[in-house]
């Protein structure tokens, strides 16, 4: 089994402010990917990367690959009440089989 | 826009007890997934399906699930003799192709073993 480890696990903070989310793993994927999941919902795909490195921006977010594909970050900057909700990062290996991190639960106070 | 359907959204059944749950692909897509999430943990990889055969499988998803594609439209998990450790959501996810390929997830069923 290859484990993500996300962190924090919790995080509350005000409107506006930033917050950065951790997905590590001492395993390589080919690709990882960011999801959000609302209560009683499935996860819904927010990015994917795949290169060592990449850096993608979705409006205020900005996921980053670490050069090794063993671990990701998940920034967003002057967090809305809009953000709040579970944030999962997944990783995927070559073959085909999806592993999902542990979890990071926003919630934004307006 | 085309989505995952899953049905029932809540399944109550007894111990012991056999379900099925039954998922609707987006209707080009190829690649099935079942996920497991007990109230509160992560999200657990199950099994993958192509080719109307099993492509991956985790620990979990032993001899008392299956999962077939009887006509070619839904896609089922059965789960046999059920326990109450069984009891979690059960998300269906469908992907085009094996590319970078987004992963749909279907609603859930709720599957609450008593």
């Amino acid at each position: 089994t290859q484990l993500l480890e996300q962190s924090p696990q919790f995080l509350s903070i005000q409107e506006g402010e930033n917050l950065t989310v951790y997905c590590n793993s001492s395993s390589v994927f080919s690709s990882l990917q960011w999801y959000r999941q609302e209560p009683g919902e499935g996860p819904v795909l927010l990015v994917t990367v795949v290169t060592g490195g990449e850096v993608k921006k979705l409006k205020r977010l900005t996921f980053q690959f670490g050069d090794a594909r063993k671990d990701s970050s998940l920034h967003i900057t002057a967090a809305q009440t809009g953000d709040t909700g579970l944030y999962l990062c997944a990783g995927v290996n070559t073959g085909n089989q999806f592993y999902f991190g542990t979890g990071t639960s926003l919630t934004v106070i307006p | 826009e085309p989505e995952v359907t899953q049905t029932p959204s809540h399944q109550v059944t007894q111990m012991g007890q056999e379900v099925i749950l039954r998922c609707v692909p987006i209707s080009n897509h190829l690649y099935f997934y079942w996920y497991r999430q007990i109230l509160g943990q992560k999200v657990e990889f199950l099994v993958s399906f192509y080719n109307n055969e099993i492509s991956e499988k985790s620990e979990i998803f032993d001899d008392q699930f299956s999962v077939e594609r009887p006509d070619g439209s839904n896609f089922t998990l059965k789960i046999r003799s059920t326990k109450l450790e069984d009891s979690a959501m059960y998300f269906c996810a469908t992907r085009r192709d094996l590319t970078i390929g987004e992963q749909f997830f279907g609603p859930g069923t709720r599957l609450t073993v008593l």
